[in-house]
Parts: structure tokens; C-alpha cells; sequence
């Protein structure tokens, strides 16, 4: 079964600063893997997708995100931070027959000025 | 424009009623699914629907239930025997038909509070 972990429940930088939120996953076949974003009080919101062409993946809003199969990770990075990145970011893997997502427990990304 | 709309945003239940949250999607897509979000807790899934008139338990089913009669439909009902049912609701919809991957749209949830 198909499993994901976001490493830091709560990750802060300065306005600026590189932004790194880390997504390990586990899964017995070639994983399909994404990033949401939600802000306050709202639904959720897809960033980027991995769906098995390049590696590196790149999004909305300058994020991107590296498929690493021999470190099963996914990790989301940003250059430089902007005070409108703060919100709450999840990983997510489809699982084997594309029934359903299995989602980390997500990031909360607070940015200081 | 389309997308999915929950109805309503905020909703507020007495303790012992029953509850029915909307979700409308006109995005043409087969499956669709309720999550329940608490802090801290990230997405859990209550049901999820792949097709019209059939729909699967997820991994926090007990007291809710849902229907699926219309493709655009799959509204969701919190029973008086779900014991802790104050949290943030978001539904989603995907059109996998074909897909070897599931990618999910969702809606701006509904926010359910007993009094």
C-alpha cells in the first residue's frame, strides 16, 4: 500500500529564503506523486505533479518540486520565499488503480518578513 | 467557469440532528470524494463514488453517509451517531476514467460546527 510522510509539521523562513518542505513516500509500484496547497479556510489547490516523464517537475507560483527514486522522495523547493506562500502544503501519492489519493499529514509553511 | 461548489460555507448543527453537505461538480468527472480535515490530522477520506449509484466506504466512514443518484451530485449526510463531527469538510472530484493516476480537484469545503 502506498504511504507518505512529510518530515516537519511546521516549517518557518524569512521572506527570501529558499524554501524546502520534504515528502518521503512509500510505494510498491511507480508512484504518481503531487503537491497541494490550501490556504485558511479554503480547499485545496494542485501545485505540481509527477506523473512518470522528467524528474524535475515545476509548478504554479514558482515552485517546483525533484522525483528521486533511489531516496523515494519528492521534496518541494522554492527560491525565494514571498509573503503570499504562507499557507499549508500536502503531499500526496495516487494509489495503485488510480482509485484513490493517500495524502501526508501536511506542512504548515509560515514566512517571516 | 468550471468547478466544484460545496454549499453551505459555515454550518452550525445542535447536538443529536442530522446534517447534509453539498457538493456539486460540473467538471463532467466520474469520481468523486469527501474528505474530513482536523488540525494536525491532514485529509481523511469518509466515501468516495467512481461511478453513478455506487460508492465505497473510506478510512473514517462510521457516521456519515452519502448517495451518488446524479453524476454531478454526492452529497453528504453526518448522522447523529458520528461523535465528533466539528471539522472542516472538503469535497473532490477526478476524472481517472482511462488515467493511470488520480488527480483530484476540490472544492472550497464547508466548515460544520455543533453547538
Amino acid at each position: 500500500a502506498q504511504s507518505v510522510t512529510q518530515l516537519g509539521s511546521h516549517v518557518s523562513v524569512s521572506e527570501g529564503a529558499l524554501v524546502l518542505l520534504r515528502c518521503n513516500y512509500s510505494s510498491s509500484v511507480p508512484p504518481y506523486l503531487f503537491w497541494y496547497v490550501q490556504y485558511p479556510n479554503q480547499g485545496l489547490q494542485l501545485l505540481l505533479k509527477y506523473t512518470s516523464a522528467a524528474t524535475l517537475v515545476k509548478g504554479i507560483n514558482g515552485f517546483e518540486a525533484e522525483f528521486k527514486k533511489s531516496e523515494t522522495s519528492f521534496h518541494l523547493t522554492k527560491p525565494s520565499a514571498h509573503m503570499s506562500d504562507a499557507a499549508e502544503y500536502f503531499c500526496a501519492v495516487s494509489d495503485q488503480g488510480a482509485q484513490k489519493l493517500v495524502f501526508g499529514q501536511g506542512t504548515r509553511l509560515t514566512i517571516n518578513p | 467557469d468550471g468547478g466544484i461548489t460545496q454549499s453551505p460555507k459555515y454550518l452550525f448543527r445542535k447536538e443529536g440532528q442530522n446534517v447534509t453537505l453539498s457538493c456539486e461538480q460540473n467538471l463532467n468527472h466520474d469520481a468523486m470524494y469527501w474528505y474530513r480535515q482536523d488540525p494536525g490530522q491532514g485529509l481523511r477520506l469518509i466515501y468516495y463514488s467512481q461511478i453513478v449509484n455506487d460508492f465505497q466506504k473510506g478510512d473514517i466512514a462510521e457516521g456519515y453517509s452519502v448517495s451518488r443518484e446524479k453524476k454531478e451530485s454526492f452529497p453528504l449526510t453526518v448522522t447523529s451517531a458520528q461523535k465528533n463531527p466539528t471539522a472542516f469538510y472538503l469535497c473532490a472530484s477526478s476524472n481517472n476514467r482511462g488515467s493511470s493516476y488520480n488527480e483530484q480537484f476540490f472544492g472550497p469545503g464547508t466548515r460544520l460546527t455543533v453547538l
